[in-house]
């Protein structure tokens, strides 16, 4: 069983454009929400991260939106650039039982010039 | 990079073999986590540790085994080494301080033929 579903696998965007990655969870009981950027043969690195007590967290040109009741949060890269082509994991946790990090599947951006 | 250190960083081996991955960490943290990474399937938790000789399951521990005999080493192990532990495995800590933060290494890549 999935607990969190990624969308979509892959996306194109051209240079300047909006990239919107959404992510779905399924247990409640998660109370941290972070993204991981990972470039090709690289480990995922922590990009922003937010808790369920509010709607949006923006850094720089990445924002999460956060919609606890209908367990949904996305990420909007503003701006895009070729530089931010990468695969883009949203992830959840529950801070007070381990910690482990359920992911979702993942969405390979490619942001064309 | 979090002070993770992974050896070996690749890796080909034959079926029925045994493997060991190690993590290393320079910074005595106390959690750590070994996931792997498969296409479509984003990176799912092998096991866990929440201190030395403290261990865990996670979502995919079938056919692995860990140990901790000190702080900065986390061993993976694969008694007996079949095809579908082909995958990129990446062990991870957890830092707290400002918030809890998992951070990865840079991979392992383990081919089994």
């Amino acid at each position: 069983q999935q607990q969190v579903k990624q969308s979509p696998q892959s996306l194109i965007v051209q240079k300047g454009g909006i990239s919107i990655i959404n992510c779905a969870y399924e247990n409640t009981a998660f109370d941290y929400f972070p993204w991981y950027q990972q470039f090709p043969g690289k480990g995922p690195a922590l990009l922003i991260a937010i808790r369920p007590d509010v709607s949006e967290k923006k850094e720089g040109r990445f924002t999460i939106s956060f919609n606890k009741s209908a367990k949904q949060f996305s990420l909007h890269i503003m701006d895009s650039q070729p530089g931010d082509s990468a695969t883009y994991f949203c992830a959840a946790s529950m801070q007070n039982a381990g910690n482990m990090l359920t992911f979702g599947g993942g969405t390979r951006l490619m942001v064309k010039p | 990079d979090a002070g993770i250190t992974q050896s070996p960083r690749h890796k080909v081996t034959e079926t029925g073999t045994p493997v060991t991955l190690r993590c290393h960490q320079t910074e005595n943290h106390r959690y750590m986590y070994w996931y792997r990474q498969d296409p479509g399937h984003g990176l799912r938790l092998i096991h866990y540790s929440y201190g030395v000789k403290d261990t865990d399951k996670g979502e995919v521990s079938d056919g692995y085994s860990v140990s901790r005999s000190k702080t900065e080493d986390f061993l993976l192990t694969l008694e007996s080494a079949t095809s579908s532990q082909t995958s990129v495995y990446f062990c991870a800590i957890l830092t707290t301080g400002f918030g809890n933060t998992i951070y990865f290494g840079e991979g392992s890549w383990l081919t089994v033929v």
